[in-house]
């Protein structure tokens, strides 16, 4: 099974500020990685499939990058419904893995 | 606009078997592949199974032993049984569509299933 390994658990960062996320996969899994994020009490929504591509209607702010076994999100220009918990998934190997999550806070 | 809703009990006692099922609106269940993944209170995700509209199936090896995914075309609905429950079961079950190549989307809301005498 891969691990997904994400960091920080936490980021406190300000409004308007820029967010880096960090997922680590425990062997290669390519280019076949997705972001979700998750608002309290509401399901996951798909951001990110492909390391790097948005998915419908996900605005411009949400970036993905990296290969292989590195990964990143990053959220430029933090708008306050971006506060939440971001997960990263793996569907190079079976079984599916997902990450611990992020959760990024309100400085 | 696909839209996914599961529903089934709430409350399972310990070693019984939990069953819930997913009707998908808004798409015809006969395309692309199905998928329930769970979530433990306050935990991450964990992917259960998936599961394609002519019976083809894949289930984590994690829980292979205990669960079951099935699929009702004619209602456009599948379902997940996961047999001899415990504590540690306790999680919000999401249904989602599996997309191979970008991952799962759309969820259903989820529902909370608690394993408890």
């Amino acid at each position: 099974e891969i691990v997904m390994t994400q960091s920080p658990a936490t980021l406190s960062v300000s409004p308007g500020e820029r967010a880096t996320l960090s997922c680590r996969a425990s062997q290669s899994v390519t280019s076949n990685l997705a972001w979700y994020q998750q608002k309290p009490g509401q399901a996951p929504r798909l951001l990110i499939y492909g390391a790097s591509t948005r998915a419908t209607g996900i605005p411009a702010r949400f970036g993905g990058s990296g290969s292989g076994t590195e990964f990143t999100l990053t959220i430029n220009s933090l708008q306050s419904e971006d506060f939440a918990v971001y997960y990263c998934q793996q569907y190079n190997n079976w079984p599916l893995t997902f990450g611990g999550g992020t959760k990024v806070e309100i400085k | 606009q696909v839209q996914l809703q599961e529903s089934g009990p709430g409350l399972v006692k310990p070693s019984e078997t939990l069953s819930l099922t997913c009707t998908v609106s808004g798409d015809s269940i006969s395309s692309y592949y199905w998928s329930w993944i769970r979530q433990p209170p306050g935990k991450g995700l964990e992917w259960i199974a998936y599961i394609f509209y002519s019976g083809s199936t894949n289930y984590n090896p994690s829980l292979k032993s205990r669960v079951t995914i099935s699929v009702d075309t004619s209602k456009n609905q599948f379902s997940l049984k996961l047999s001899s429950v415990t504590a540690a079961d306790t999680a919000v079950y999401y249904c989602a569509k599996y997309y191979f190549g970008s991952g799962f989307d759309p969820w259903g809301q989820g529902t909370l299933v608690t394993v408890s005498s």
